[in-house]
């Protein structure tokens, strides 16, 4: 599975969107991108997934470049609640396909 | 939908002790649960990958007979801690990957072993 490349931390006002960039320059045609993110304490919560469109859910929204070496998540209004560790992953399709967890980003949402 | 849980949430132990933690996935089936390992302030670990009704797939440096794990059914695996020491007080978290063709995993809430 390819690797990614994300900031070690961020901050965003609160009511702000907030944009949480991921690099993985040599993801494979097959492989997905998968956000998740990890409230303190908490297991990690699933956010959004992609191959090469953009999605949006009520969580978030992903944008995909065409090239599909990076991405971007995007919270449209953070709250407080958003504070936590953001993990992009890159995962291979079919049950197998193991996530690995890299060191993520941590977003600060501040008042 | 898609809700995993784990029991216990906590647990405290002592020495030499095993531990058994189990990961249910209460409304749907999965063929294939994983198993991590958290310490503090730093990311998931993968443990193992269980596979319902065969062996588990232990990831390098991680002990098969130290980390016990079962998966007897769709909907259950265990992870055995077997004679804890302190060095393996953490957060352990599993996760379970409906059977069906979703490309999503859902998490558990996890357990927090302390071993004295």
């Amino acid at each position: 599975d390819a690797k990614t490349t994300q900031p070690t931390s961020m901050d965003c006002a609160e009511g702000r969107a907030a944009n949480l960039p991921c690099n993985h320059s040599t993801i494979s045609g097959n492989e997905y991108v998968y956000w998740y993110r990890q409230i303190h304490s908490q297991g990690p919560q699933y956010i959004i997934h992609g191959l090469k469109n953009n999605e949006t859910n009520e969580m978030a929204s992903l944008i995909i470049t065409e090239d599909r070496k990076s991405s971007t998540l995007i919270l449209p209004h953070a709250t407080l609640r958003d504070t936590a560790v953001y993990y992009c992953i890159v995962k291979g399709s079919g049950n197998t396909g193991k996530l690995i967890f890299g060191q993520g980003t941590t977003l600060q949402v501040k008042p | 939908g898609a809700v995993v849980s784990q029991h216990p949430s906590w647990v405290i132990c002592k020495s030499g002790t095993s531990v058994k933690i189990e990961c249910r996935s209460l409304d749907f089936q999965a063929t294939t649960m994983f198993w991590y390992r958290q310490f503090p302030k730093q990311s998931l670990m993968l443990m193992a990958t269980s596979n319902e009704g065969s062996k588990a797939t232990y990831e390098q440096g991680v002990e098969k007979d130290k980390f016990l794990i079962n998966h007897a059914s769709l909907t259950l695996s265990t992870l055995t801690v077997t004679s804890a020491h302190p060095e393996d007080s953490s957060f352990y978290i599993c996760s379970a990957h409906p059977s069906g063709g979703t490309e999503t995993q859902y998490f558990g809430p996890g357990t927090r072993l302390l071993v004295l």
